[in-house]
């Protein structure tokens, strides 16, 4: 079946320090991959998204490439916020059926000023 | 903006009540779904609905049922709480199934707890 393996965290950085999630997956097929950003107390929320190989997804200054090569979706920002402070969720839709999402376990980013 | 509105933010009930979570979309989504959130174990699908009536198993169904009699609504059922049921629930909705349409849409949550 679909999996999707995230780092754990939490992970803490001082504001304006590099940002990498790491993210690989599973999946027969050719899936979609996803970001998702669950702020506190608050619902997720879409951050970006690939549908295919090498596309580059990218907002609000992450950016996260689709490897199908290595497996991998890893998220990345240059320079992150206090702002940036959140939980982010790893993807995937494996486009049959009902395209339902399978989810990592989360990431915990914390910035610090 | 899409909204998805999750009836309760925080409920407490007693082990063996019957419980009922209800979640309303406003963009005459196709398909909505209902996740429960724990730590360290991310989010696990346990119902999802791609059409009025319809229903299908996710991965963890068991102690669960679902109701969507209309389109904007879909109701997670609790039988008979029990205290492995105490969890974040997170409601979401999206336009329909295939292609480039996977973008969920989520409300802000109900965390359960169950005495």
């Amino acid at each position: 079946g679909n999996s999707v393996t995230q780092m754990e965290g939490p992970v803490t950085l001082s504001e304006e320090a590099f940002l990498t999630i790491n993210c690989t997956y599973t999946a027969t097929g050719y899936p979609s991959l996803f970001w998702y950003v669950q702020y506190p107390g608050e619902g997720l929320q879409l951050l970006l998204k690939a549908t295919k190989a090498d596309d580059k997804g990218s907002n609000k200054g992450f950016e996260a490439t689709y490897r199908k090569e290595t497996t991998s979706f890893h998220l990345e920002k240059g320079s992150v916020q206090v702002s940036d402070s959140a939980v982010y969720f790893c993807a995937l839709s494996d486009r049959s059926g009902y395209s339902t999402l399978t989810f990592g376990k989360g990431t915990m980013l914390l910035v610090s000023p | 903006d899409v909204k998805v509105t999750q009836s309760s933010r925080y409920l407490v009930k007693r082990t063996g009540e019957k419980v009922f979570l209800e979640c309303v979309q406003d963009m005459d989504h196709e398909n909505m779904f209902w996740y429960r959130q724990d730590p360290g174990l991310g989010l696990r699908l346990i119902y999802f609905s791609y059409d009025v009536k319809m229903k299908e198993k996710g991965d963890i169904p068991e102690g669960y049922s679902v109701s969507r009699e209309k389109k904007e609504r879909f109701s997670l059922i609790l039988e008979s709480a029990s205290t492995n049921q105490t969890s974040m629930y997170l409601c979401a909705s999206s336009l329909s199934s295939g292609g480039s349409n996977e973008k969920l849409f989520f409300g802000s949550g109900t965390q359960l707890s169950v005495l």
